[in-house]
């Protein structure tokens, strides 16, 4: 089974620009969830979303936003960048409601290092 | 979620066990106990889950104790390459359609020494 995969890698922007990350899920998985990742700190829940709908979101402001394909792949994006979205974007896949026994796993991703100038 | 503590850091020498503890003593009935891992410059990788009994598999044990208020992860011969921050985290078992939200502490940061 193919991992996930995030593009791209690295990326710099400016302030006030806007930004698209793109995950593509792990083969059989229906859910997705994107995750902040501050130098030091442990990853911060954004949001979630399964079968195309959000259904789940952290104490993220409304500049971020997402969008799941129907292929489940998902995109992340963020407007008007600030200088504190520099961070490690984190797209993880599961596959809740699925078939398989290894519905409690989260894969993650290699992350999208975003830094805001 | 249940809030976790977890030392910030350790040592193990490779080869030796290494026995990671984390508190959660808010821990619900419904929550289960997840550990993660994230090598440098990687995303998060799964360990191992459990709820209420003692769990092994090929990675690593989870030790849980009977009131379920801590736990300790064993990774019974470190190498080097499990020098990585581990992440102890609680949470409901995901349902179908449910919400799969994981809360991320600091962790604890483990060296492995040669």
């Amino acid at each position: 089974e193919t991992g996930v995969t995030q593009s791209p890698t690295h990326l710099i922007k400016t302030r006030g620009q806007q930004v698209t990350l793109r995950c593509s899920s792990q083969s059989g998985h229906n859910t997705v969830s994107w995750y902040q990742q501050a130098l030091g700190q442990g990853p911060q829940f954004i949001f979630q979303y399964y079968r195309e709908e959000e259904n789940g979101r952290g104490n993220f402001p409304p500049r971020f936003s997402g969008l799941q394909f129907p292929n489940y792949s998902s995109e992340l994006n963020v407007n008007a960048l600030e200088l504190d979205d520099s961070a490690l974007y984190l797209c993880a896949s599961s596959s809740l409601g699925g078939t398989s026994g290894r519905r409690d796993e989260q894969f993650f991703g290699p992350g999208t290092r975003l830094t805001v100038l | 979620d249940a809030k976790t503590t977890q030392p910030t850091s350790m040592d193990c020498a490779e080869g030796r066990a290494a026995n990671l503890p984390c508190n959660h003593s808010t821990i619900s009935g419904n929550e289960y106990v997840y550990w993660y891992r994230q090598i440098h410059s990687q995303g998060p990788q799964y360990i191992i889950h459990g709820l209420k009994n003692n769990e092994t598999n090929e990675m690593a044990s989870l030790i849980i104790t009977e009131d379920r208020k801590s736990s300790t992860l064993i990774l019974p011969h470190a190498t080097l390459r499990d020098t990585a921050v581990y992440y102890c985290i609680v949470r409901p078992y995901p349902i179908s359609g449910g919400y799969q939200k994981v809360t991320f502490g600091t962790g604890t940061k483990l060296q492995v020494i040669p």
